[in-house]
């Protein structure tokens, strides 16, 4: 079936590093790739997105890269800041819904 | 109202009972989804709705069931809990069904002894 593998599944980074989440997906199908970040105790909340007709995106510390050929799309984090720590999801979406990695717990360390 | 809300905030209960999870949004949004998280497992689908009046399956529909009566409310029914079930509950909305951004509640956490 449909699956997103996700790594690592912790990282802890130097504040200030650089920190990069890996995905997989398995759905050649699918074409949309959003990231979200969920604090402690918090609902998850979007930070980035991309769509398989870009292969990359930027919003200012964050980016995004898709390589579909390779169906492998990551998140960088650049200047990491401890309010970066978090658990951060990607996921794909091809139709009527998103199929989530487990997640990757990134700490920041001060 | 403002954006999407869910009820109650947590719940403990015992197996057997039947326990109804809501999910209310404010911004005219057509898709609706049920997720749960449970440590190491991330957020697994259990209903979604297209639109007001229609549903479909996720990944783990069992033990759970929905209704999409109008656009703003979708409720999720546990009819016999059972331990198994007990995780954290979040509805999510979005503009349409595609590939659109889904915003999630604030998360029902649900125990089920």
């Amino acid at each position: 079936g449909e699956n997103v593998e996700q790594h690592p599944s912790t990282l802890s980074v130097q504040e200030g590093d650089s920190a990069v989440i890996k995905c997989t997906y398995s759905d050649s199908a699918s074409n949309y790739f959003p990231w979200y970040k969920q604090e402690l105790g918090k609902r998850p909340q979007l930070i980035i997105d991309i769509r398989s007709n870009v292969g990359e995106k930027k919003d200012q510390r964050i980016a995004v890269t898709l390589n579909k050929t390779a169906k492998h799309f990551s998140l960088h984090i650049t200047e990491t800041q401890p309010e970066d720590s978090a658990v951060y999801f990607c996921a794909a979406s091809g139709t009527y819904k998103y199929i989530f990695g487990t997640g990757t717990r990134l700490k920041v360390l001060a | 109202i403002a954006g999407i809300t869910q009820a109650p905030t947590s719940q403990i209960l015992a197996a057997g009972r039947r326990m109804t999870l809501r999910c209310t949004q404010d911004m005219r949004h057509n898709a609706m989804y049920w997720y749960r998280q449970d440590l190491g497992l991330g957020l697994r689908l259990i209903h979604y709705s297209n639109t007001a009046g229609t549903t479909g399956k996720g990944e783990v529909p069992d033990g759970y069931s929905v209704s999409r009566a109008n656009t703003d409310d979708f409720p999720l029914t546990l009819a016999s809990a059972v331990p198994s079930q007990t995780s954290v509950y979040f509805c999510a909305s979005s503009r349409d069904v595609v590939n659109n951004e889904q915003f999630f509640g604030p998360g029902t956490r649900l125990t089920v002894l």
